[in-house]
């Protein structure tokens, strides 16, 4: 059974910087490329961020590109991202998601809440 | 203003069937595969449609077409469980690469 566990999240002030990790469990982690995916309070699911099961390319949102960086670790099965000059608007769930470049997304995480507050 | 354009809400009764619609152009829809995501209750989305196939514990009663630029997803003998929000997305090649979702339809099952 595929299982994805993100962890890392929290509240920070406008400015700050945190980092989310994602676990994931039950398939061949380094074989697929994986995303985050967030969702603003009331608000649609935006895309963030992809990287490719080798990490040999990244990709971004143009909302987040230059404070997020995406990174993973296969001999850990973990997906992060690190997330700089954090803004009100980046306020969400966070989840944690399979999916190849140019495919639809497979499976989704749990989410966990970012909170971007003074 | 999301990229792919859905419905804002639909209902249907029991048994009937009801199709949600996702518009595009030809840098997204027209050039990939669509998925549909359910969200139930505020809770983390799952996928239902992968392209035109069924992930593995989606019921047979959901259905995806595509034509165009436009795509659709079929849910054929509603039932209660299935109301929720329905997301459709893809991937977008103009500019930079990078995956666009439609705003969600709330599907009500009256």
């Amino acid at each position: 059974e595929v299982q994805l566990l993100e962890s890392g999240g929290g509240s920070v002030q406008p400015g700050g910087s945190l980092t989310l990790s994602c676990e994931a469990s039950g398939f061949r982690f380094s074989s697929y490329a994986m995303n985050w995916v967030r969702q603003a309070p009331g608000k649609g699911l935006e895309w963030v961020s992809g990287i490719t099961g080798s990490a040999d390319s990244t990709y971004y949102a143009d909302s987040v590109r230059g404070r997020f960086t995406i990174s993973r670790d296969n001999s850990k099965n973990t997906l992060n991202v690190h997330m700089i000059t954090l803004r009100a608007e980046d306020t969400a769930i966070y989840y944690c998601v399979v999916g190849e470049k140019w495919e639809p997304f497979d499976y989704w995480g749990q989410g966990i809440q970012v909170t971007v507050s003074s | 203003q999301s990229a792919l354009t859905q419905e804002a809400s639909v209902s249907g009764t029991v048994g009937q069937k009801v199709t949600l619609s996702c518009t595009g152009n030809s840098n997204n829809i027209g050039s990939y595969a669509v998925g549909w995501y359910q969200q139930i209750s505020h809770g983390a989305p799952k996928t239902v449609m992968f392209g035109n196939s069924l992930p593995s514990g989606i019921p047979d009663r959901f259905s995806a077409s595509k034509s165009g630029t436009s795509a659709s997803l079929t849910i054929s003998g509603l039932q209660p469980e299935d109301e929720g929000v329905y997301y459709c997305s893809t991937w977008d090649n103009s500019l930079s690469a990078h995956v666009v979702f439609g705003g969600g339809t709330k599907l009500t099952v009256l």
